[in-house]
């Protein structure tokens, strides 16, 4: 029972580096999103999907870029990584209707 | 005003205390209500719903008030292992918005 798996769990970044946050989920949910949660502080809604080939801004979209191809997959793009994108980043999923969302491990990142 | 905003804490108390806190949201369309646990360092779970009629698992008290626009959570005989922090959440259609959450210790 995978439920949502992140990879990877750690990653140090250079500045104007770019990288792929991954995500999986194995439940079939509709919904699946992406936070920022930085030290001290709550969530932050990255991007959003509400099904395979959508998806939408939240909160705090600039840098970032998804895609949603899969039902499963929605992987989170970040370019020109800069140090205002230290962070942990989780990804969730929920079911249409759903009440509780399920969690990934996280991805700690850190730009230098 | 940020969509739902919570008492940070810390609420540092002894094993058996009641500890109780609130949160209030902005979007009086909000739709449901839920409390998530985080401990350090790791994701989010969720602790509860919380219902219009209020609701208990154990000992755990959920309230909620739409007239005022907010929710709280209390707990009972509280033991060590309670000691995290705790996320309001409010579901306003396909997302999820998070409190900053309320740390609480529970000392021996």
């Amino acid at each position: 029972n995978a439920g949502v798996t992140q990879t990877p769990k750690f990653r140090i970044l250079k500045i104007g580096q770019s990288m792929t946050l991954q995500c999986t989920q194995d439940m079939n949910h509709n919904y699946m999103y992406w936070y920022r949660q930085d030290p001290g502080m709550g969530l932050k809604l990255i991007y959003y999907s509400v099904g395979a080939g959508i998806t939408d801004k939240g909160e705090v979209p600039n840098g970032y870029n998804v895609s949603r191809s899969t039902t499963e997959d929605f992987p989170l793009r970040l370019e020109l990584a800069a140090p205002s994108q230290t962070s942990v980043y989780f990804c969730a999923s929920r079911s249409l209707g759903g009440t509780e969302a399920f969690f990934g491990q996280g991805t700690r990142l850190t730009v230098v | 005003r940020k969509e739902v905003e919570q008492d940070p804490g810390p609420f540092n108390v002894p094993e058996g205390a009641t500890v109780a806190f609130n949160c209030t949201y902005s979007n009086s369309a909000s739709q449901s209500f839920f409390w998530y646990r985080q401990d350090c360092r790791k994701e989010p779970k969720l602790l509860m719903s919380v219902y219009s009629s209020g609701n208990e698992d154990g000992r755990f008290t959920a309230q909620l008030n739409r007239a005022s626009q907010y929710i709280s959570l209390l707990i009972r005989d509280s033991k060590l292992s309670d000691s995290a922090t705790y996320l309001c959440v409010v579901n306003e259609g396909y997302k999820l918005s998070f409190g900053a959450g309320t740390t609480v210790t529970v000392r021996a």
